[in-house]
């Protein structure tokens, strides 16, 4: 098993730039999760999916998209990209928490820069 | 308005010795809570949790407690090992259904296991 798998790993963008960040598991899992990760602070949950067909804002969805496109991926778009999305963004995927006691399974990050 | 709180940003501890890494929180809807550890350049792993149920759960030579009267949760690493230097993240769900609208974050602590 590959777990949650993430692509780019790494990317450079211009301001006004757009992008997808692509995220896909392959564990069974229910519900699937974009983070953003800024210097000194903890992640911070952007959108979330707790099943096929169904996504919600987290704490910081301005100026992103998502689309859960199957059961397996759940894509992050920046339309028009600014400064203030570089950061390290992580996708996650989890059964259901009460169930398993195992949370949330991570990919290793894309490292997004915006120039 | 920060929900869960690592008062902490660095700890350094000897080999062999033991590790407590501290959090609270704020949000007394939260019931479940979760330590992660990150290696730079990788994603979060799940270390282990811990439901507002129990005061205590332990995992090898991991053992969490909490007590919910001081909304205080700690982790116990003992022996300390090389392989256990990275960054802990302790992180809370509000389960409404298990988890399934993610966790929210502490900053970190990063932990440094001297020889």
């Amino acid at each position: 098993n590959a777990g949650v798998t993430q692509t780019p790993k790494f990317q450079v963008l211009k301001t006004g730039q757009s992008m997808t960040l692509q995220c896909a598991q392959d564990m069974n899992h229910n519900s699937m999760y974009w983070y953003r990760q800024d210097p000194g602070m903890g992640l911070r949950l952007i959108y979330y999916s707790a099943s096929e067909g169904t996504t919600d804002k987290g704490e910081v969805p301005n100026g992103y998209n998502v689309s859960r496109l199957n059961k397996r991926e759940f894509s992050l778009r920046l339309e028009s990209a600014a400064p203030s999305q570089t950061s390290v963004y992580f996708c996650a995927s989890s059964s259901l928490l009460g169930g398993s006691g195992l949370g949330q399974f991570f990919g290793p990050g894309t490292r997004l820069t915006v120039l | 308005d920060q929900q869960v709180k690592q008062n902490s940003p660095s700890l350094s501890v000897q080999e062999g010795r033991i590790s407590i890494l501290n959090c609270d929180y704020t949000n007394s809807m939260f019931d479940y809570f979760l330590w992660y550890k990150k290696y730079p350049a990788e994603g979060p792993t799940f270390l282990i949790s811990i439901s507002s149920i129990k005061d205590k759960n332990e995992d090898g030579r991991f053992t969490v407690f909490l007590n919910k009267s001081a909304k205080h949760l700690s982790l116990h690493i003992v022996p300390s090992q090389p392989g256990d230097s990275a960054v802990y993240f302790c992180a809370a769900s509000g389960v409404s259904g298990g988890g399934a609208d993610g966790l929210t974050f502490g900053k970190g602590t990063h932990l440094i296991i001297q020889p």
